[in-house]
């Protein structure tokens, strides 16, 4: 069965530091992988999809980048946080046909200082 | 542009009353996906269903049930005798027809208190 990873579950950051998130999808494969991140509040904003490795699709232009150097890895990083890159971020896959049902991870909490 | 309206930010009920959490739905495709998650405490988005434009059938499942009707753009979803574990916020969302990638736009979600 197929399963999805993400870390850290939490992470304390001080403003101006580099950012790496991590995503790993196990079972599958060539899946579509996305970034979200849900602000206080509640709302999930969609940030980053991948189609396949190297293909990365931006959302919403911000500081933020991602990459997807593996088949089943997606990574979100940024050189200098902000305060307000602090949220709940969530990773979230699917098979790689049109129109399938997106699976989440755990998500990691991230806060900046 | 898409959107999904959730307008019930919270709903608190007591242990075994039923709950509606409304979702209405606005979109230019013919074709399109309908969701809902339920995101517990821990923060995992855990998938509920997923009904797709074209079957306006309800649906059950346990205390769960869905109301599709694509006449009023709405996709509300009820719980039945309510329990303390459905406590959670619950996520109606939107997919769009795609030549690649299944982007989800989603509403703001509805807090549930289930009280004891």
């Amino acid at each position: 069965s197929q399963t999805i990873h993400q870390w850290p579950a939490t992470l304390v950051q001080p403003v101006g530091s580099p950012l790496s998130l991590e995503c790993t999808v196990e079972g599958t494969s060539n899946p579509n992988l996305y970034w979200y991140r849900q602000a206080a509040g509640r709302g999930l904003q969609l940030l980053f999809y991948s189609v396949g490795i190297g293909q990365i699709s931006s959302e919403v232009p911000q500081n933020l980048s991602a990459s997807r150097p593996q088949d089943r890895q997606f990574i979100l990083s940024s050189k200098k946080l902000l305060l307000s890159d602090s949220g709940f971020y969530l990773c979230a896959w699917t098979p790689p046909a049109r129109e399938e049902t997106q699976y989440f991870g755990p998500g990691t909490r991230l806060l900046v200082l | 542009a898409q959107k999904v309206t959730q307008a019930q930010t919270e709903i608190s009920v007591v242990e075994k009353e039923d709950v509606t959490l409304d979702c209405v739905y606005e979109t230019r495709d013919t074709t399109y996906y309908l969701f809902w998650y339920k995101q517990p405490p821990s923060g995992e988005l855990v998938f509920l269903i997923r009904r797709n434009s074209f079957d306006e059938q309800n649906e059950i499942s346990g205390r769960y049930s869905w109301n599709f009707q694509k006449s009023t753009s709405s996709f509300n979803f009820t719980i039945t005798a309510s329990q303390v574990v459905d406590s959670a916020v619950y996520f109606c969302a939107l997919s769009e027809e795609k030549t690649s990638g299944s982007r989800l736009t989603f509403g703001e979600g509805t807090q549930l208190t289930v009280n004891p």
